[in-house]
């Protein structure tokens, strides 16, 4: 049982170039989430999905886009990326429904930008 | 959603009991408390969440007041491998829509030592 899984772990962009991070879960969840974390901070939800076919911005959506491929996938990408954006971006999944339920994170892309 | 307060880190000897504190005075009737760890480096994992009543799994034991202003999680037990920051949060009972969204503090670093 893979959980959520992050392509690339690594990766060095320079200034002004693009990518897109991936994301998927075999759990069938609903929902789905873009988080970013900076040295010393906690996480930041940058884009999330409730549900596939719908997407959201989060607290710090600027310089991203999103995409709900579908029900497994959300992928996140950088048009221009700039210095900025380096972190560690974690993506997560969970359920829908009126019960608490848990999220599951993937083990994170760590995206340095020089 | 409910702001949560922790204190920025504690410490806790090997063997013995951690106890984590949570304020969270604002919590509305229909909120959930969850708690989550990231250990360095790796994505956040969940540990337990509660409504009113208090809650055992095989990781933890979550302790919330009568009046539901605040929170303990404890570890019976810890190892230093539950070295890692713990965050609190709180979110809302009915997770459709945009209400699944996790807002993750600064949380509190909780170092184990021998």
């Amino acid at each position: 049982n893979a959980g959520v899984t992050q392509t690339p772990k690594f990766q060095v962009l320079k200034t002004g170039q693009s990518m897109t991070l991936q994301c998927a879960q075999d759990m069938n969840h609903n929902s789905m989430y873009w988080y970013r974390q900076d040295p010393g901070m906690g996480l930041r939800l940058i884009y999330y999905s409730a549900s596939e076919g719908t997407t959201d911005k989060g607290e710090v959506p600027n310089g991203y886009n999103v995409s709900r491929l579908n029900k497994r996938e959300f992928s996140l990408r950088l048009e221009s990326a700039a210095p900025s954006q380096t972190s560690v971006y974690f993506c997560a999944s969970s359920k829908q429904g009126t019960q608490g339920t848990e999220a599951f994170f993937g083990q994170g892309t760590r995206l340095t930008v020089v | 959603d409910a702001k949560t307060t922790q204190p920025p880190s504690m410490d806790c000897a090997e063997g013995r009991a951690a106890n984590l504190p949570c304020n969270h005075s604002t919590i509305s009737g229909n909120e959930y408390v969850y708690w989550y760890r990231q250990i360095h480096s790796q994505g956040p994992q969940y540990i337990i969440h509660g409504l009113k009543n208090n809650e055992t799994n095989e990781m933890a034991s979550l302790i919330i007041t009568e009046d539901r202003k605040s929170s303990t999680l404890i570890l019976p037990h810890a190892t230093l491998r539950d070295t890692a920051v713990y965050y609190c949060i709180v979110r809302p009972r009915n997770s459709g829509g945009s209400n699944y969204k996790l807002t993750f503090g600064k949380g509190t670093l909780l170092t184990v030592n021998p």
